[in-house]
């Protein structure tokens, strides 16, 4: 079964500092990864998907996610973080075939100004 | 700019009353997801159409749940009776599949509450 685990519950990181959300999934075939963010009270949001190629992708926002086979990770990073950026986010995979994401826990973002 | 709307955005209800929630899916997007957020489990899949044609409900409490999509435009997600244990925020999401590449866009959801 497929399963997707974001260690980090709570970070808190001060505006424009460096940030990155950990995301390790199992999944027994090529995943399709992706990361949504959600904001209170609001849906989910894409923020990047990847499906194949090239390993580091790039989303909206000015985020990017490097895909590790080796380590079974799809971590999210942005360089520069603003308070705008404070929701929680989460981890998402899929597969060739499928239609169903199976999520994470989420990790909820705070930003100090 | 096409999003996926829902109705109503909060409902409270007394225990054992029926509620149903309805979603609009983008126009043209060919497949529906019913998910439930709570803070214990986190967003779980309850159902999904593609077609209109339901593919897999295996993660919704068939004794009180149903989901049905009459058309095209709507898909309901009925709870008869309703529990406070239903208490959570649902979430409906519509995609277009094709071949290796699909998104799923979501609607703001319905927060319900169960007295």
């Amino acid at each position: 079964a497929q399963s997707v685990t974001q260690p980090d519950i709570h970070i808190t990181v001060s505006e424009g500092a460096s940030l990155e959300l950990r995301c390790n999934y199992s999944y027994g075939a090529t995943p399709y990864l992706f990361w949504y963010v959600q904001s209170p009270g609001q849906g989910l949001q894409l923020l990047l998907k990847y499906f194949s190629g090239d390993t580091l992708v790039q989303g909206i926002k000015g985020f990017e996610a490097e895909f590790k086979r080796s380590q079974s990770s799809f971590n999210l990073r942005k360089p520069s973080v603003h308070w705008s950026d404070a929701a929680e986010y989460f981890c998402a995979v899929s597969g060739a075939g499928s239609y169903q994401l199976t999520f994470g826990k989420g990790t909820k973002l705070s930003v100090i100004p | 700019d096409a999003r996926v709307t829902q109705t109503p955005r909060h409902k409270v209800t007394e225990m054992g009353q029926e509620v149903t929630m309805r979603c609009q899916p983008i126009l043209g997007h060919n497949t529906v997801f019913w998910y439930r957020q709570t803070m214990m489990q986190g967003l779980e899949l309850l159902a999904y159409f593609r077609n209109r044609a339901p593919l897999d409900d295996s993660g919704m409490p068939k004794d009180r749940f149903s989901a049905e999509m009459p058309d095209a435009t709507l898909a309901t997600l009925k709870i008869q009776p309703s529990e406070p244990r239903d208490s959570a925020v649902y979430f409906c999401a519509s995609g277009l599949v094709r071949t290796l590449s699909y998104e799923q866009y979501f609607g703001p959801g319905t927060r319900l509450t169960v007295t």
